[in-house]
C-alpha cells in the first residue's frame, strides 16, 4: 500500500513556465513533508520542505503547497530552467517513528524542462 | 568531499554470492539510514542507526539482510545468499541528530550502489 503517491511519472514544461509537481499521501500521521532532487547516478538532493503546521514554503523560485484536508502537496518552479530536469521525489514523515523519523518516498516524476 | 560516500558504486554478483556494501556518512552525523531503490521506484526504509545502535530494522526484507555501524560512524550493509530480486540500487542518507517525534532535519544521501543479481 502505498502512502505517498506521485501519479505523474513524467512531465514536460517550456523553459521560463511554471513547472507543477504534485504528490498525494494517504498516512495522517505525515506531519512533515519534502522534496528531493535526482540526477543520473547521484543520490537524492534536498530541495524544498514544509511542516504540516504551514500551508506554504518558499525558497527562491521553488515553492511548496500543503493541503492537509486533501491530503495533497505540490511542487512549483519558477521559471524553470534546462538544469531543473531530473527526478523529483516526494517525501513524508511521521512522529510515531520515534528517533528515526525515516522518510517514505513516492515513485517520483522526471521532469524535463524544454529550451 | 564532505557529502556521504558509497563504495563500491557498482557491484556485480551471481545468485547466491555474499556482498557487503559500504558507507560513510557525513563526520558527526549521529543518524544514519539505508534504503532500496528498485527501478522505476522510489528509495524504501531498510533500517536506522542512532550512533552504534541499530534502533529500526523494521525495513530489512529477509534475515539475509544485515547491517551493522559498530563504532557510530562508517556502516556496512551485507547481503547473504544474493537472489535477483535483492538487485536495485541501495543508497545511505546521514543526518546530523536524532529526529525527535515533534522536530525533523534533513537526511543528505550518498550516490548509492547498484547492485545487479545475475
Amino acid at each position: 500500500d502505498q502512502q505517498v503517491k506521485q501519479n505523474s511519472p513524467s512531465l514536460s514544461v517550456q523553459e521560463g513556465r511554471i513547472s507543477i509537481l504534485n504528490c498525494d499521501y494517504t498516512n495522517s500521521m505525515f506531519d512533515y513533508f519534502l522534496w528531493y532532487k535526482k540526477y543520473p547516478a547521484e543520490g537524492p538532493t534536498f530541495l524544498i520542505s514544509i511542516s504540516s503546521i504551514k500551508d506554504k514554503n518558499e525558497d527562491g523560485r521553488f515553492t511548496v503547497f500543503l493541503n492537509k484536508s486533501a491530503k495533497h502537496l505540490s511542487l512549483h518552479i519558477v521559471p524553470s530552467q534546462p538544469g531543473d530536469s531530473a527526478v523529483y521525489f516526494c517525501a513524508a514523515s511521521a512522529p510515531t517513528s520515534g528517533s528515526a523519523r525515516q522518510l517514505t518516498f513516492g515513485s517520483g516524476t522526471q521532469l524535463t524542462v524544454l529550451p | 568531499g564532505a557529502g556521504v560516500s558509497q563504495s563500491p558504486r557498482y557491484k556485480v554478483a551471481k545468485r547466491g554470492q555474499d556482498v557487503a556494501l559500504r558507507c560513510d556518512p557525513i563526520s558527526g552525523h549521529v543518524s544514519l539510514f539505508w534504503y532500496q531503490q528498485a527501478l522505476g521506484q522510489g528509495p524504501e526504509f531498510l533500517t536506522y542507526f542512532q550512533n552504534e545502535a541499530q534502533l529500526d530494522k523494521s525495513g530489512l526484507p529477509s534475515d539475509r539482510f544485515f547491517a551493522e555501524r559498530p563504532e557510530g560512524s562508517v556502516s556496512t550493509l551485507k547481503i547473504q545468499r544474493t537472489q535477483q530480486e535483492d538487485s536495485a540500487v541501495y543508497l545511505c542518507a546521514s543526518r546530523f541528530q536524532p529526529g525527535g517525534p515533534s522536530s525533523y532535519n534533513e537526511q543528505f544521501f550518498g550516490p548509492g550502489t547498484r547492485l545487479t543479481v545475475l
